[in-house]
């Protein structure tokens, strides 16, 4: 059973920052490639990073890229992602997902002045 | 990375069949097999129900299938049950380790 619990959401203003971090268990979280998808308030879901189970390749959706920088630590079984220069529509429910066949609950982050 | 295209809803009676459609371009849907459909309840973290395009995890239902023809992929719900009630997500790998997602499509059941 794959168990992911997001952490880090709040509230920040537009150009702040925002650590997410994403806690696993139930698996062998150092083989698992790991996502991070977002939904925005009464939206569908986005795609927003990827990050291949060793740590050597990491891929960002385009509207993020420069900004948001995805990691993960092996021996602690986490996954996080460093979010700068936040904006507005950045706001939304931001899920972990293992392989995209396993998801997280979710953690809320509102960017908003 | 534009959204894949999903009916905004569809709908049917217990019992019946729908069918909800995911169209994208040969650079995602058409490109790969790997298409999977997540459902989302209300306020409710999605939950995987196809991947590889017509493969189930265990423990969803087999009246849950998923198929793909060109550029489209579909998810099929038989027997419809109140509890099938959901918003349903289409997603594809996109090359280069990106993926993208339908916009949604919400199933009603009457």
């Amino acid at each position: 059973q794959v168990y992911l619990v997001e952490s880090g959401g709040g509230v920040v203003q537009p150009g702040g920052s925002l650590r997410l971090s994403c806690g696993a268990s139930g698996f062998i979280f150092s083989s698992s490639d790991m996502h991070w998808v977002r939904q925005a308030p009464g939206k569908g879901l986005e795609w927003v990073s990827f990050i291949e189970y060793d740590g050597s390749k990491k891929y960002y959706v385009d509207s993020v890229k420069g900004r948001f920088t995805i990691s993960r630590d092996n021996s602690k079984s986490t996954l996080d992602l460093q979010m700068n220069s936040l904006r507005p529509e950045d706001t939304a429910v931001y899920y972990c997902a293992k392989e995209l066949m396993g998801w997280g609950l979710g953690t809320q982050v509102t960017v908003s002045s | 990375q534009s959204a894949l295209t999903q009916p905004r809803s569809v709908s049917g009676s217990p019992g019946q069949s729908v069918t909800i459609s995911c169209t994208g371009t040969s650079s995602n849907v058409g490109g790969y097999n790997y298409v999977s459909w997540h459902q989302q309840h209300p306020d409710k973290a999605p939950k995987l129900m196809i991947y590889d395009v017509s493969k189930r995890p265990s423990g969803v239902p087999d009246r849950f299938s998923g198929s793909k023809s060109g550029n489209t992929a579909s998810l099929t719900i038989s027997g419809l049950q109140a509890e099938d009630e959901a918003d349903y997500y289409c997603c594809s790998y996109a090359g280069t380790y990106t993926w993208v997602f339908g916009g949604g499509t919400k199933l009603t059941v009457l």
